[in-house]
């Protein structure tokens, strides 16, 4: 159980460009969910929190027009990034809580690298 | 914030040795420990995990320890492997987000 899947796995886009990539959860429903940006050899990095049927939350520093989060359902959290550009090539990977009663563990899906042209 | 820092960046050991990594956290409020295994390009695994109200956990050849009082918690893996080599990472969390440590090398020699 508790399985976080992402589409795509990979994607190759020109600059300017946007594109979606789409967290979901197969098997529970979450009521809140996570973006992070992992660069080459570095740390996951939180970009924001979104919640089913409210307005994500941003870290400090990302942009919110730039990455668009969307969390229309229980089961499914989108990202754009909007206007790609070379910089936001990234490995970008989405989590899921359960809730409180799973003491705050999440499920990480397997990620989505983005590379911009 | 809570910030999490982790040490060493890097680790070599020989196979069959013992591995430790240690990290610390500022924010008191923090009540949630996890530690992930990442290889390249794949999600972070959850090795081991570890709540404020415990202070040792052990699951086969990995340990964790919880140091309250002194913010920090450490990762112990006993004899270990090859496929141990990855990338390990400590986290805190308070109950919503997760904090990531800066990550460690690990690289089991055989």
């Amino acid at each position: 159980g508790a399985v976080v899947s992402q589409h795509p796995s990979w994607v190759i886009c020109k600059s300017g460009t946007s594109v979606k990539i789409e967290c979901r959860s197969l098997d529970f429903q979450a009521t809140t969910m996570f973006w992070y940006r992992q660069f080459p050899k570095q740390s996951l990095m939180l970009m924001a929190t979104s919640n089913e049927g409210s307005k994500a939350t941003y870290e400090q520093g990302v942009e919110k027009d730039k990455f668009l989060i969307n969390h229309a359902s229980l089961t499914l959290s989108t990202l754009t990034v909007t206007s790609a550009h070379p910089e936001d090539s990234s490995f970008y990977i989405c989590s899921a809580h359960l809730g409180w009663t799973s003491y705050n563990e999440q499920f990480f899906g397997p990620g989505t690298r983005l590379t911009v042209l | 914030g809570e910030n999490v820092e982790q040490h060493p960046s890097t680790l070599s050991v020989q196979e069959g040795d013992s591995a430790v990594i240690k990290c610390t956290y500022s924010d008191s409020a923090s009540n949630y420990f996890p530690w992930y295994k990442q290889e390249l390009g794949k999600r972070p695994q959850l090795i081991i995990d570890i709540r404020s109200n415990v202070g040792e956990k052990k699951d086969q050849r990995i340990a964790v320890t919880l140091n309250k009082t002194a913010k920090h918690f450490s990762l112990h893996i006993t004899e270990t492997q090859p496929e141990d080599s990855a990338v390990y990472f400590c986290a805190a969390s308070d109950g919503n987000k997760l904090v990531f440590g800066a990550g460690t090398i690990l690289r089991v020699k055989s």
